[in-house]
């Protein structure tokens, strides 16, 4: 199985909704990812969990919040997100967090703030 | 300047055509990886190498490290092909500094 699944695919909110972002991989990977990426640009990193901890935030503002219970699993807390922040978000894994490892992205969730 | 730059930024072809993309970094790396993008979709990584060259099909990867430049090929190209094709070189903590993409879009 070398698959990264993402749930939702498509998510609409409003600026004071509380939602999440789901991720799954069954490879053993033990580092995951979160993307942002707007329209016609490429993905901006956002945070990465070495081993089930948080080991890069790139100065995402708080009201993301990541959270890794277990291996498998990465979801993204979403609250009072700005209109802005609509973009598609995109889960990636690798077996230990190696630059020189390929990275196995799922296929997106697509954020909507309204 | 931007630490991995690619070109064209955009590219359009006839079916059957052979592509070239390229991609020049300014960083020391351990390896560089090309992605593929479908419209609206998630990302595939394509190939990963630190070295000489790698085939998948119709696609082809070299790398030039003394250069630092390494391009993808695609031979027989097809409308299928058409997607955005990222260049990516891990920075110093390992995560991927991207480049700015390539659109191909391929015609019948």
């Amino acid at each position: 199985d070398t698959e990264v699944t993402q749930t939702p695919k498509h998510l609409v909110m409003g600026m004071t909704n509380k939602k999440s972002l789901k991720c799954e991989q069954h490879m053993g990977h033990r580092a995951m990812y979160w993307y942002k990426q707007k329209a016609k640009k490429p993905p901006e990193l956002m945070f990465v969990y070495s081993y089930e901890k948080l080991s890069i935030n790139e100065s995402v503002p708080s009201r993301f919040s990541p959270e890794c219970p277990n291996s498998s699993l990465l979801n993204l807390h979403l609250h009072a997100l700005q209109p802005e922040d609509s973009a598609l978000y995109l889960c990636a894994s690798t077996p230990s967090g190696q630059g020189r490892e390929t990275q196995y992205f799922g296929p997106g969730t697509r954020l909507l703030v309204l | 300047k931007n630490e991995v730059e690619q070109s064209p930024q955009n590219l359009t072809a006839q079916e059957g055509e052979f592509i070239t993309i390229n991609c020049s970094y300014s960083v020391g790396i351990s390896a560089l990886h090309w992605l593929q993008q479908h419209p609206g979709g998630g990302i595939v990584s394509l190939f990963m190498l630190s070295s000489g060259k790698k085939k998948h099909g119709r696609l082809i990867a070299t790398i030039n490290i003394q250069e630092k430049h390494s391009s993808l090929h695609i031979t027989a190209s097809h409308p299928r092909d058409s997607a955005v094709y990222i260049c990516a070189v891990p920075g110093n903590t390992d995560k991927l500094i991207f480049g700015t993409g390539t659109r191909l879009q391929v015609f019948p």
